[in-house]
Parts: structure tokens; C-alpha cells; sequence
């Protein structure tokens, strides 16, 4: 069923620093990954996305990493604005094209 | 282009009665999938449709929940006799095709309360 809410992990940063986002996956057939950036009230909005067959690709301030071997991705801001303020979180898919999620990582920008 | 719309944006039900949440996909996209948020969770992947079919219902409770994505109209999630923890916001994406490498799109949701 589902888990009672927790307090998500917080990242601070300073306005203007670059920021790093962790996630850890959880089925290494997964063949394809997103970031996916979520606002107050607001649906999530697609950042960046990576396949399986690559380790880094970048958008416009943004980096994903992918690390296949520890089941690891990592999403990069540099430059962080206040207007990235937000919960930020990755995804996987398998199968059926549905997406699995992780629990989020919060993002606060200081100005 | 409109994006995948979904409505009500915000719906209020007392326990026992039925939530109807409607999600009209972006156009052209044939793929439906709903996902449920708990606050300060991720999304829980509930059903994915295609038109007239359901392909994975896995995320979906057995009892008192169900999904459609007629021929024409919007993909209908239905929640019959809603309890206290139904109380979350329900999320649709649609996807052009089934590829595995496809970027899904996201609604607004619909957040629903039950008193």
C-alpha cells in the first residue's frame, strides 16, 4: 500500500551556484529515464531525457548522468534561478511504457 | 496545441459517493496513463489505455476503481464508494505512441478531497 508522506530531501541553493540531484533506480532492465521538474499544484513538466545506450546529455543549463553499473542518475542545474525552485523527480520505464518514479528531491533556491 | 487537459482541477466528495475525473489527451496521442500523488510522494502509476482497451492495469486497486478511453472522449477514471484515503491528486499523461523511448505528457491533475 501506500507509504505515509516523509518530509522530502531538501536541497538549498545558493541563486546562481549549480545544483546536483541524485536518484537511484531500481530495475536495471530500465532502458530509459526522465527528469521530470514539479511546481506547487502543478503537473509534472519534462526536463531532460536520456537512454540507456548513453551516459551524459545536456539541454539548455541542464545535465543528465547516468551510471548503469550503480543504477545511478544525477540531473545537473547550472546557474540556479529562483524560477527552479520545485520538487524535482526522476523516472524510469519498463515494459509497457509506464513510468516508475522516484520519491522527489526538493529544490529551494536562496536569493 | 492544447496540452492534456484534465477536469475537474479540484473535486470535493463525501465519503460513499462516486469521483468521475475526466483527461482529454494532447492531440493526435492515442496513449493514456493515470498515476496517483500522495502529498510529498511520487506518482504511483494507477492504468494505461489505448483507445478502447486497457493495457496495464496493475497499479489500479481491484475494488470500487476503474478507467476507460472510449473511441470518442476523454479517458475516464471512476471511483466508486470513495473513502478518506482516496484523497489525492490523479495525474494523466499521454504519449504519442508505445514506444519505450517515449516522452509522456503530463496534466494539471485533479485533486480530489473526500470529506
Amino acid at each position: 500500500g501506500e507509504s505515509v508522506g516523509l518530509h522530502l530531501p531538501t536541497l538549498s541553493v545558493q541563486e546562481g551556484d549549480n545544483s546536483i540531484i541524485n536518484c537511484a533506480y531500481s530495475n536495471s532492465a530500465s532502458d530509459y529515464f526522465i527528469w521530470y521538474k514539479q511546481e506547487s499544484g502543478k503537473g509534472p513538466q519534462f526536463i531532460i531525457d536520456i537512454r540507456s545506450n548513453m551516459d551524459k546529455r545536456q539541454g539548455q543549463r541542464v545535465t543528465v548522468l547516468l551510471n548503469k553499473t550503480v543504477k545511478h542518475l544525477s540531473l545537473q542545474i547550472a546557474a540556479t534561478q529562483p524560477g527552479d525552485s520545485a520538487v524535482y523527480f526522476c523516472a524510469e520505464t519498463y515494459g509497457n511504457n509506464r513510468l516508475a518514479f522516484g520519491k522527489g528531491n526538493q529544490v529551494v533556491v536562496i536569493p | 496545441n492544447a496540452g492534456v487537459m484534465q477536469n475537474p482541477r479540484h473535486l470535493v466528495r463525501r465519503r460513499g459517493q462516486e469521483a468521475r475525473l475526466r483527461c482529454s489527451p494532447m492531440k493526435g496521442h492515442s496513449h493514456v496513463y493515470w498515476y496517483r500523488q500522495l502529498p510529498e510522494e511520487g506518482l504511483k502509476f494507477m492504468v494505461y489505455l489505448q483507445k478502447e482497451n486497457i493495457i496495464d492495469e496493475s497499479g489500479m486497486p481491484k475494488e470500487r476503481f476503474s478507467a476507460e478511453f472510449p473511441k470518442e472522449g476523454p479517458s475516464i477514471l471512476r471511483i466508486q464508494q470513495v473513502v478518506r484515503g482516496d484523497s489525492a491528486a490523479y495525474f494523466c499523461a499521454s504519449s504519442l505512441n508505445r514506444e519505450l523511448n517515449t516522452e509522456a505528457f503530463f496534466g494539471q491533475g485533479t485533486r480530489l478531497t473526500v470529506v
